[in-house]
């Protein structure tokens, strides 16, 4: 089946940094990848839709500004927190679309800010 | 906007037991529905899809039916093992994206399944 990565699968790092988590789809290419946020207990909320070759589409509340994403190529997309704050911290999850719609996710990725 | 509700757990059941977790939503037309599974500490995985209204999805045992008429996406079992302890979350493509569309979940429901 398809298989999505991402990484690191943890993260810690302090206050005003930036963090870089990468979304790879290893067996399939993806025009189409999306990035989740998923809070303790909570379900998973969509942050954006990325599209390889063209702006990301951020969903409502979404900082862009703060949450860069990059589709550079069709199996590589990356979320970058810029200027991280603690409440950033969260589980940062990614998905890969294939034909018919189906998504196929990434393990996640668990990000802690001090 | 659309929204995918389902039963809060933790729901707890004896292995062998007759498993229902319930799912509605509201979206307009006809969005596709999923039901995905999270062992614990793994990704998400599809467990079973449908596509159309009257689509039965199944996977491993487990069924679900789209019900247009009650807007519904009930996953059931007939006799669960211990192994099916995880966190089953509903969700939804709405039909307007042409599949393009990040998914809607429901809050997920924690299921636990004793010997």
């Amino acid at each position: 089946g398809a298989v999505v990565s991402q990484h690191p699968s943890w993260v810690i790092c302090k206050s005003g940094t930036s963090v870089k988590i990468e979304c790879r789809s290893l067996d399939f290419q993806a025009t189409t990848m999306f990035w989740y946020r998923q809070f303790p207990k909570q379900s998973l909320m969509l942050m954006a839709t990325s599209n390889e070759g063209s702006k990301a589409t951020y969903e409502q509340g979404v900082e862009k500004d703060k949450f860069l994403i990059n589709h550079a190529s069709l199996t590589l997309s990356t979320l970058t927190v810029t200027s991280a704050h603690p409440e950033d911290s969260s589980f940062y999850i990614c998905s890969a679309r294939v034909a018919g719609g189906v998504q196929y996710f990434g393990p996640g990725t668990r990000l802690t800010v001090t | 906007g659309d929204s995918v509700t389902q039963m809060e757990g933790p729901v707890t059941l004896s292995e062998e037991a007759f498993l229902t977790i319930n799912c509605t939503y509201t979206a307009t037309g006809y969005p596709s529905l999923f039901w995905y599974v999270q062992y614990p500490g793994e990704g998400l995985q599809l467990l079973l899809k449908a596509t159309k209204a009257d689509d039965k999805g199944s996977n491993k045992g487990f069924e679900a039916t789209y019900r247009k008429e009650t807007t519904s996406f009930h996953l059931e079992k007939g006799s669960v093992q211990v192994s099916d302890s995880a966190v089953y979350f509903c969700a939804l493509m709405p039909q307007s994206g042409g599949g393009a569309d990040g998914l809607t979940f429901g809050k997920g429901t924690h299921l636990i399944i004793q010997p």
